[in-house]
C-alpha cells in the first residue's frame, strides 16, 4: 500500500526559532493530509492539500505540495512552546486505506 | 455534541486474555479505522472499514479482529494471538474521499 517517509524524526528547537518536516512519497499522490498530536492525545487535523504547487498558510503554519505532487512540508516560523509535539502527514489512498508518516517529533526550549 | 468516543481510557488485562476495545461516532461517517501507536512511534494501521459489513486488513492485522455491524460502531478485538498487545489504540473516522480525520481519545491497553 500507500508509503511515506517523513524526516527528521526529531527537532529540538530554541523558541523562537523556524522549524520545517518534510513527507516523501515514491508515488504521485492523489492529496495530503497535515495532523499535529500532543503528547499525552490524539491527533488533530491541521490541513489538507490537494493541487500541485499549492501553498496554504495558518498563521505562523506554512505547507506546501509538490509540484510532482509527491512530496509536502510544513513549516513552523518562530516557534513557541505551544508548538511542541508530533507532526504527522497522512495520505487517504484514493478513498481505500489512510496512512500515516512516522512523524517528526518536535521539542521546543524556553 | 457530535464526535468519535473510545472506551475506557485505560485498560488492563492479563496475558493470553481476549480484550474488546469500543469505538462509537455519531458523526455520520462511512469510513472508519483502527491504529495502534507504539512510544515515541508513529501511527500503524490495524484495520479499516469503508462501509458497514465490511472492512479490509490494514498493515498490521495480525491477532487483531473487528466487525462492523452498524455505521456507528467499529470494535477492536486484540485476541491473544497478538504477541505484543500493550500499546495506545487510536480509532478514527471520516467520510470517504478527501476529507479530514477525527479522532478518538484513544485506549491504553497494558497486557500484563
Amino acid at each position: 500500500g500507500q508509503q511515506v517517509m517523513q524526516i527528521p524524526q526529531y527537532q529540538h528547537v530554541q523558541e523562537g526559532e523556524d522549524f520545517t518536516t518534510y513527507c516523501n512519497s515514491s508515488t504521485t499522490l492523489s492529496n495530503i493530509q497535515w495532523y499535529k498530536q500532543r503528547p499525552g492525545g490524539h491527533p488533530v487535523f491541521l490541513i489538507q492539500l490537494v493541487k500541485s504547487g499549492e501553498v496554504k498558510k495558518q498563521k505562523r503554519l506554512t505547507f506546501q505540495f509538490g509540484e510532482a505532487k509527491k512530496n509536502s512540508s510544513l513549516h513552523i516560523t518562530a516557534t513557541q512552546t505551544t508548538d511542541v509535539g508530533t507532526y504527522f502527514c497522512a495520505v487517504d489512498n484514493y478513498g481505500q486505506n489512510f496512512v500515516f508518516g512516522p512523524g517528526t517529533r518536535l521539542s521546543v526550549l524556553p | 455534541d457530535g464526535g468519535i468516543t473510545q472506551s475506557p481510557k485505560y485498560l488492563f488485562r492479563k496475558e493470553g486474555q481476549n480484550v474488546t476495545l469500543s469505538c462509537e461516532q455519531n458523526l455520520n461517517h462511512d469510513a472508519m479505522y483502527w491504529y495502534r501507536q507504539d512510544p515515541g512511534q508513529g501511527l500503524r494501521l490495524i484495520y479499516y472499514s469503508q462501509i458497514v459489513n465490511d472492512f479490509q486488513k490494514g498493515d498490521i492485522a495480525e491477532g487483531y479482529s473487528v466487525s462492523r455491524e452498524k455505521k456507528e460502531s467499529f470494535p477492536l478485538t486484540v485476541t491473544s494471538a497478538q504477541k505484543n498487545p500493550t500499546a495506545f489504540y487510536l480509532c478514527a473516522s471520516k467520510l470517504t474521499g478527501n476529507t479530514e480525520a477525527f479522532f478518538g481519545q484513544g485506549t491504553r491497553l497494558t497486557v500484563v
